[in-house]
């Protein structure tokens, strides 16, 4: 059981936008830590998709973006490509365990 | 070119020790905290341990402390774990990865290595 909660799964026709979200609690999350998300290919490493809640590295399309509310976080990928299908995992870090911590991924297909 | 390379990894039997290694070049390693993280096969990623520039502060999930220890040569852009009583549950990917933090909680992992395979069984 993850500290930070994604769903296990989300789908989309290419062209469409979907939304992961990862909850968490007063102690990660609602703490007033960032949320950082991740994205890992088939076969590949974690690469870094959004940091700081919603920054994106350089060369991180704009398509992808993420936002942050109370003890809640999600990312949003507009324009579905076939690409995009990947495992995505949300990041932050959690006072109370004094760890870093994340989410139990979300497998993204596209349609 | 940020790069980040581990080795080491491999077959070992419960209770055996391995040392992973990860070799880092294209950034000022010694400016920045470094982390293991770890993949099960078929699961989600944890995080296992952070070191610090000069290596005087080490944090460790609780499910390795006292058998894993993570240290750094900064003089040779190196970034190491000792891993000893090894356990059937510590199998898994291990990836280093560079942290961006300004403070010893929080921040994120930039940039990763391709990972090195730990397989602990009899």
């Amino acid at each position: 059981q993850s500290v930070l909660t994604q769903p296990p799964s989300v789908s989309g026709a290419p062209g469409q936008r979907v939304t992961i979200s990862c909850t968490g609690s007063s102690s990660n999350i609602g703490a007033r830590y960032n949320v950082h998300w991740y994205q890992q290919l088939p076969g590949t490493a974690p690469k870094l998709l959004i940091f700081g809640n919603n920054n994106r590295p350089s060369g991180v399309p704009d398509r992808f973006s993420g936002s942050k509310s109370g003890t809640s976080a999600s990312l949003a990928i507009t324009g579905l490509r076939t690409a995009d299908e990947a495992d995505y995992y949300c990041q932050s870090y959690d006072i109370s365990l004094r760890v870093w911590v994340f989410g139990g991924g979300t497998k993204l297909t596209v349609l | 070119e940020v790069q980040l390379v581990e080795s080491g990894g491999g077959l070992v039997q419960p209770g055996g020790s391995l040392r992973l290694s990860c070799a880092v070049s294209g950034f000022t390693f010694s400016s920045y905290w470094m982390t293991w993280v770890r993949q099960a096969p078929g699961k989600g990623l944890e995080w296992v341990a952070n070191i610090k520039q000069d290596g005087s502060e080490k944090y460790y999930v609780d499910s390795v402390k006292g058998r894993f220890t993570i240290s750094r040569d900064n003089a040779d852009n190196s970034l190491y774990l000792q891993m000893n009583s090894l356990r059937a549950e510590d199998t898994a990917v291990y990836y280093c990865a560079r942290r961006i933090a300004e403070t010893a909680t929080g921040g994120h992992f930039q940039d990763w290595g391709q990972g090195t395979l730990v397989t602990v069984s009899s």
